[in-house]
This record gives structure tokens, sequence and C-alpha cells, in this order.
């Protein structure tokens, strides 16, 4: 089975970096085609993807946080961290990691960790 | 344009059918995929590449595509099928994930 968890800062301030961390147990990040990706929701908004992780330590970004943004993985300690710099107050959201995995030429985000909401104060 | 619309809203009585529509240019060349959220609760994938449906989702949840637009089918609707419902897929060259606006459906 499968299972992912967010931990990390509930509040942050304004211009402040958020680290948070996802944590994962069911499958390992040593193996081919698997990934792990953040995607964050506003309140009462759709997800937006925020970047991805593979095994072979590829790495996207969407285009328009990836200035801000760094992803890396502890495959040992079965993580993957987020970094986000700048942090704004409509950076708060849930923030949610997820399983990834590579089937020919596409790949999708199943399961999703239970999120954790980060605050930013101005 | 990557983006996805949905409609906002829809409203369905029980034993009815539900149907929600996503458009984006991307989704001629790029597969589709469905997201169940329920208050309070991270998204669930429903299905994947266009039509599949992962194992544990009832067979009353399917999809069709058709040109730019997809299309999720909820037949027979249930009381618990009353959430939001996102689709998903990439840019164009399948680069990046792109989530649609998303469709709260009510049953009535």
């Amino acid at each position: 089975q499968i299972t992912l968890k967010e931990s990390g800062p509930t509040l942050v301030k304004a211009t402040q970096t958020l680290t948070l961390t996802c944590t994962f147990s069911g499958f390992s990040l040593r193996s081919p085609a698997v990934g792990v990706g953040w995607i964050r929701q506003p309140p009462g908004k759709a997800p937006e993807w925020l970047a991805l992780i593979y095994w072979d330590d590829d790495k996207r970004y969407s285009p328009s946080l990836k200035s801000r943004l760094t992803i890396n993985k502890d495959s040992s300690k079965n993580q993957v961290v987020l970094t986000m710099t700048n942090m704004d107050p409509a950076d708060t959201a849930t923030y949610y990691c997820a399983y990834s995995f590579i089937v020919v030429d596409t790949n999708w985000f199943h399961p999703w960790g239970q999120g954790t909401l980060v605050t930013v104060s101005s | 344009s990557d983006e996805l619309t949905q409609p906002p809203s829809a409203s369905v009585s029980p034993g009815q059918t539900a149907r929600i529509t996503c458009s984006g240019d991307a989704l001629s060349k790029q597969y589709a995929f469905w997201y169940q959220q329920k208050a309070g609760q991270a998204p669930v994938l429903i299905i994947y590449k266009d039509k599949e449906r992962p194992s544990g989702i009832p067979e009353r949840f399917s999809a069709s595509k058709s040109g730019t637009t997809v299309t999720l089918t909820i037949s027979g609707v249930q009381a618990e099928d009353g959430a939001d419902y996102y689709c998903q897929s990439t840019d164009t060259s399948g680069t990046y994930y792109v989530f649609g606006s998303g469709t709260k459906v009510t049953v009535l």
C-alpha cells in the first residue's frame, strides 16, 4: 500500500522560504519510472501542479513558479523535499505530495497525501 | 492555450446521469485524467488515460474524449457522488501538468 504524508510549518511570514517534506512508504524512489509530485490548492480553488521529481533525479517545475521552487529527494529516507522562496499571502494553500508512475508515455498522480495547510502572513 | 475549462457547477437528482465537460487545446494530443475531491479530503483519481477506471472505482464513472473536449459521466448518481471534480492533463509537449478549474456536483 502506497502512502504519503506532508510535513512542515503551518504558518510562514511573507518573504520567508517554505520547506515541506513528503515522507512516503510502499514504494522506492530508486525504482524506474517512479516519481513524486507536489500540488497545491488554495482555499476554494483548483489544484495547481508545482513540481515533480523522478527516480533518475529528473526534475520538472511549473513554468510560472520555476524561479522559486526546488525539489530534491532522499531515497534512503523515503523523502522528497520542496522549497519555495519568497512566500506571499497568495501562496496560502493546502500543499499535497502525490505518487506518480510513468506508464509508456504518460503518468498521473495517485495516490495523494492528506495535505498540509500552509498560511502565509503579511 | 494550456488551460482546461470546466463548468463551475452541475446539479443532478439521485439516479440520474451527470455529465461534466473539460475543454482544452492540449487534450487533442494528451491524455486526460479525472479526480474526485470530497469536502476536506485529498483528490482521488477516478479516471486515467482518457477513459480507464482504476481498481475500486465504481462502474458508474466513465469518460470519453472528442477532439479537445473530454466528458466525465456519472450514471445512476448517488448521494455520495456529491463532490468537486477536476480534470487534469499536460501541456501540448507533455512537459508540465495542468488542472481544470473544477466542477462542483450537487446531488439534489
